[in-house]
């Protein structure tokens, strides 16, 4: 059974540039959630969608978005990127969700550098 | 934030001992999860929790959870190089409608031969 995987692995942005980063959860999962990581913030909740609505948001600006498609599939775009959006972005992939208790599967992650 | 915070946050033992972890958080929860990260990758899950069970074994891992204490504990006993790593815990909202996981700040697992 294939994991979570996200694309880019890695990718440099530049200030004012935006970026779209793509993750295929775990087969059968509806659940696919955003987390970033960086060293002086840690692991924050971005955003997770379900069944392709966005059914919980974190505190991040209107500049993170993200989506859904009817295969799972979601992508997380950030568009005029900043320099404190370097990060780790994972994906994380789950039946049902956090709430349900399930298991929550992660990517590798998307290594973004805006410079 | 930070759900809570893992004690201690750098831990540096020899190969074949022990590896103890705590974690605490502040709200209710239903679950506890614990993963751990290589550094640069993602996250691999190690172990869920529910908050009914005080104990959970896993191999070489024994996870315990007191929920009175808002705390947990992951302990690794015969510790290998390649449990170098840094760990972390999540926990799930508990009550409401949140679907999303709250992480400590982890330990930094150092093992050395």
């Amino acid at each position: 059974k294939a994991g979570v995987t996200q694309t880019p692995r890695y990718l440099i942005k530049t200030r004012g540039q935006q970026v779209t980063l793509s993750c295929s959860p775990i087969s059968g999962h509806r659940s696919v959630s955003w987390y970033q990581q960086t060293p002086g913030q840690g692991l924050q909740f971005l955003f997770e969608y379900f069944s392709e609505t966005q059914r919980n948001k974190g505190n991040f600006p209107g500049r993170f978005s993200g989506r859904q498609f009817s295969n799972s599939r979601s992508e997380m775009n950030v568009s005029t990127l900043e320099l404190g959006d370097s990060a780790l972005y994972l994906c994380a992939s789950s039946l049902e969700g956090a709430v349900s208790g399930n298991t929550i599967y992660f990517g590798e992650g998307s290594w973004l550098t805006v410079v | 934030s930070q759900q809570g915070e893992e004690d201690p946050q750098a831990l540096s033992i020899q190969e074949g001992e022990n590896a103890t972890m705590n974690c605490s958080y502040k709200t209710s929860i239903n679950n506890l999860q614990w993963y751990r990260q290589n550094s640069g990758r993602g996250l691999v899950h190690l172990i869920l929790i529910r908050s009914n069970e005080r104990e959970k074994h896993s191999g070489r891992l024994r996870v315990t959870l007191d929920t009175s204490k808002k705390s947990s504990s992951l302990l690794i006993t015969a510790s290998r190089a390649a449990d170098t790593a840094s760990y972390f815990c999540a926990t799930d909202p508990g009550t409401g409608t949140a679907s999303k996981l709250t992480f400590g700040t982890g330990t930094r697992l150092q093992v050395t031969l």
